[in-house]
């Protein structure tokens, strides 16, 4: 139980072009999803949370213009990378509250995004 | 604020053990272990909460002391397949998880 799933896998597009990025949650409700962004051997950088059906909450210094957040079912959420550009080139991975009262977040395998 | 985790890197021969340490500044609600391969998102390895409390599954195990503020995750008899980086998340009462840098873990065979 408790699997998390991201498309795309890999994603490679020209600079300006928006991208946007899955999460599903496959086995459970998740009321609660978050984005990560994560360089190289670096941690994992929370960008946002994501509650469904209302507005996500960013991070201190995530432009949320720039990576617009839908979470419109229990199951579903999306990252939009708008405009995108070389230096957000990153590995995006998004996680999920089972919702049992533990807090445990289950990851999805990520998306690595590469603008040219 | 940040968990730190000790050591930052570690390389052991299988079959040794090995010891990663977190900890934070602020009083904990809960602790959360994960390991990532390269390449590949972060798998949930356990979690201790508030109380103080000692896990393990297999030959990974952790304690948190909820005094100390700290939690250690013990790897025994070291297996190639535990290669990666472990990387502790803490949880504040009311706050989101926050990771730490991560422990990088090679085993040579």
């Amino acid at each position: 139980g408790a699997v998390v799933s991201q498309h795309p896998s890999w994603v490679i597009c020209k600079s300006g072009t928006s991208v946007k990025i899955e999460c599903r949650s496959l086995d459970f409700q998740a009321t609660t999803m978050f984005w990560y962004r994560q360089f190289p051997k670096q941690s994992l950088m929370l960008m946002a949370t994501s509650n469904e059906g209302s507005k996500a909450t960013y991070e201190q210094g995530v432009e949320k213009d720039k990576f617009l957040i839908n979470h419109a079912s229990l199951t579903l959420s999306t990252l939009t990378v708008t405009s995108a550009h070389p230096e957000d080139s990153s590995f995006y991975i998004c996680s999920a509250e089972t919702g049992t009262g533990a807090d445990t977040q289950y990851f999805g395998p990520g998306t690595r995004l590469t603008v040219l | 604020q940040q968990p730190v985790q000790s050591p930052q890197a570690v390389i052991l021969r299988e079959g040794e053990d090995a010891v990663i340490n977190c900890s934070s500044s602020k009083a904990l609600y809960s602790v959360h272990w994960y390991r990532q391969k390269h390449g590949e998102a972060p798998v949930f390895l356990m979690i201790l909460l508030k109380g103080g409390e000692q896990k393990g599954h297999e030959k990974i195990s952790a304690s948190f002391n909820e005094k100390k503020q700290q939690s250690s995750l013990y790897l025994t008899a070291s297996q190639l397949s535990y290669s990666g980086t472990y990387f502790c998340g803490t949880l504040t009462k009311g706050d989101k998880i926050i990771f730490g840098k991560g422990t990088r873990l090679h085993i040579l065979p």
